[in-house]
């Protein structure tokens, strides 16, 4: 089935170690988002690729970093973890080129600092 | 600043309909969606608004005044598994999204 594998679903980590989230797709979108979600809170996007070898900041980038090698993974990076990191991360894409550019999303990872 | 409001929690009954309110203050308009989640999983998408007026798919449809800064989206015939939290989205002048918290929908019986 087509669409976007994200991993690990879950994951327990002490605070100050470096984590990489996995995000591929599958779909040949050209844009990638990376988004945190808190209970009580909207989705808010960390960063985001419009096409591969380009990446942009967020409205929450902070102690986060992407790359974009090609047009299929979008990994997240966290390089120093901190407690209010705590959270689940969504991978999502879209098809920029269409109207109402949707975006689809991956599963999530449930991520817990400590 | 920019804020999408919409209620934390509804409950409705299996059967009936119900209307999730979303209101909005944005910079700019660019399109309006509703996504579903059910709990653990990931947010799918529901509907797209970017004119005014009421656009159906099915049970679901979905309402837009672009003067007011309103949408809702209306469920018709409950099922069990619409209990699920429901996410408007807003993009902006610049072609961002900005989402709502949420509203928390429960079904009973």
């Amino acid at each position: 089935t087509a669409g976007i594998t994200q991993a690990p679903t879950s994951q327990i980590l002490a605070a100050g170690r470096s984590m990489t989230l996995r995000c591929t797709q599958d779909m040949r979108h050209n844009a990638m988002y990376w988004y945190r979600q808190d209970l009580g809170l909207g989705l808010r996007l960390i960063h985001y690729s419009n096409t591969a070898g380009t990446t942009g900041k967020g409205e929450v980038p902070d102690g986060y970093s992407v790359s974009r090698a090609n047009t299929d993974d979008f990994p997240l990076t966290l390089a120093s973890a901190v407690p209010s990191q705590t959270s689940v991360y969504f991978c999502a894409s879209s098809d920029s080129g269409s109207g109402a550019n949707v975006l689809t999303f991956g599963a999530g990872s449930r991520l817990t600092v400590l | 600043g920019q804020n999408i409001d919409q209620p934390t929690e509804m409950t409705a009954t299996e059967g009936a309909i119900v209307q999730i309110n979303c209101t909005y203050q944005t910079s700019g308009f660019n399109g309006l969606f509703w996504y579903q989640q059910h709990a653990g999983e990931a947010p799918t998408f529901l509907s797209y608004n970017v004119l005014d007026g009421l656009e159906e798919k099915g049970r679901f449809s979905s309402f837009l005044s672009r003067s007011k800064g309103y949408s809702y989206l209306l469920l018709k015939e409950l099922q069990m598994k619409d209990s699920a939290s429901y996410l408007c989205a807003v993009r902006d002048s610049n072609y961002q999204l900005i989402w709502g918290a949420g509203t928390k929908l429960i079904i009973k019986p």
